[in-house]
């Protein structure tokens, strides 16, 4: 069936190095992803998207690129932050689902000082 | 900036209870969504509603209801709350298809003793 997933659960980088996140997806209609954030205590936020058609898309500090030939989505974020510490979690979707994400796990980012 | 809110930050529950959990959008979005979040499980659709008085089953609507009476508040209600319905829960609201940005609330902690 349908999954999307993340291929570590935890991530521990050092403050100032880039991180990279990782998501695999098996839904080859899928045609539209997300990643979110949520930070302890919060709900997820809206961190960046991107659509099929592309394979690359950046944000301030944070850049998607999508595979769509493995099916494979990362999140790269740059000069990690302790900010950054929260967890991570992508979603997939495609119009003809009707609108539904279907999201990943989530990955825990850990930032050491 | 858009603004989800969600009537309680945690409740506790004793079995047999009916429970309503509500939810509020600011934007004037037609599409609001009810997830319940559990480790290792990532986030599950429970209902959605594309408009006043629309309701669709999500992934796991199983032990609860909805209502939507007014275009900015969606109410999940669990008719009598089990264990097993001792998760925390998201509301999030959408303008749109798919494609535009999906805006979290910051979550009910439920537990049911």
């Amino acid at each position: 069936g349908e999954s999307v997933g993340l291929h570590l659960p935890t991530l521990s980088v050092q403050e100032g190095d880039n991180s990279i996140i990782n998501c695999a997806y098996s839904n080859s209609a899928s045609d539209y992803f997300i990643w979110y954030k949520q930070e302890s205590g919060k709900g997820p936020q809206f961190i960046i998207d991107i659509r099929s058609n592309m394979d690359k898309r950046q944000g301030q500090r944070v850049t998607v690129l999508l595979n769509k030939t493995v099916k494979h989505l990362s999140l790269q974020i740059a000069a990690t932050q302790p900010g950054d510490s929260a967890v991570y979690f992508c979603a997939e979707s495609y119009y003809n689902q009707g609108g539904k994400l279907i999201f990943g796990q989530g990955t825990e980012l850990s930032v050491k000082p | 900036d858009v603004k989800v809110t969600q009537s309680s930050r945690y409740l506790v529950k004793r079995t047999g209870e009916k429970v309503f959990l509500e939810c509020v959008q600011d934007m004037d979005h037609e599409n609001m969504f009810w997830y319940r979040q559990d480790p290792g499980l990532g986030l599950r659709l429970i209902y959605f509603s594309y408009d006043v008085k629309m309701k669709e089953k999500g992934d796991i609507p199983e032990g609860y209801s909805v209502s939507r009476e007014k275009k900015e508040r969606f109410s999940l209600i669990l008719e009598s709350a089990s264990t097993n319905q001792t998760s925390m829960y998201l509301c999030a609201s959408r303008l749109g298809d798919v494609r535009e940005k999906l805006f979290f609330g910051s979550g009910t902690q439920l537990s049911v003793l």
